[in-house]
């Protein structure tokens, strides 16, 4: 168990519809991450949040957001949803934002969009 | 741009045999890099990682990443393959072209081992 915390586990939701995944990192890391897996695309990094304030984005879409909160845990939201957002999504959190440390993962939140 | 490549798509390997799994990484500056592993229906697990010193390093479950600068290379190595490695397995990259701290994978390559 790497102590970071994913929920749901799995979602099945319409297209067009909105969905929230919810992290809740290690206890003490202040750094969050968001990454999508897909058999097409492998992981993909989606956003990094640093002690609630975003610090990176990468290969996000506009209809994709996401916020850290005061006590630390994350949000992704998705919306507007498509076929092609069906997905693994994986949280992960660091201890800190140096380029030394590792993450740690969650178990995912598997996302089907119908 | 940094980035990692994994050549092969699946490793076959005998229990008992040793096993490689490779990666080959572009980056400018210096090289930071993981090893993870990613069990059926769970996240990733850290395996090891090198930042500075020794090429040769020692991670979890036996395993070691062997980094060759010249080479920008970075295989994982087990000298004794079991049949619960069976898994699939990431390189990554740390990605320093921006302010955050992300990691880069490679795509991936499926080990399996065989009794």
């Amino acid at each position: 168990d790497s102590g970071v915390t994913q929920t749901p586990k799995h979602l099945i939701t319409a297209t067009g519809q909105r969905v929230t995944l919810r992290c809740s990192p290690r206890s003490g890391d202040l750094s969050v991450y968001w990454y999508q897996q897909s058999l097409d695309q492998g992981l993909q990094f989606l956003i990094q949040y640093y002690n609630g304030e975003e610090r990176a984005k990468g290969n996000i879409l506009e209809r994709f957001s996401a916020q850290q909160f005061p006590d630390l845990h994350s949000e992704l939201n998705l919306s507007s949803l498509e076929l092609g957002d069906s997905a693994l999504y994986f949280c992960a959190s660091s201890v800190l934002t140096g380029a030394i440390t590792e993450a740690f993962f969650g178990q995912g939140t598997r996302l089907t969009v119908v | 741009a940094q980035s990692v490549a994994q050549p092969e798509d699946q490793v076959n390997v005998a229990e008992g045999n040793p096993l490689t799994v490779k990666c080959t990484y572009s980056v400018s500056g210096n090289p930071y890099l993981f090893w993870y592993v990613q069990y059926p229906n769970r996240g990733l697990q850290f395996l090891l990682k090198y930042i500075t010193g020794d090429n040769l390093v020692k991670g979890s479950y036996g395993f070691e990443a062997e980094f060759n600068k010249s080479q920008t290379s970075f295989h994982l190595k087990k000298p004794s393959a079991l049949v619960s490695d069976s898994a699939l397995y990431f390189c990554a990259v740390r990605d320093l072209n921006q302010a955050g701290t992300a990691l880069i994978f490679g795509k991936g390559t499926t080990l399996s081992v065989s009794s």
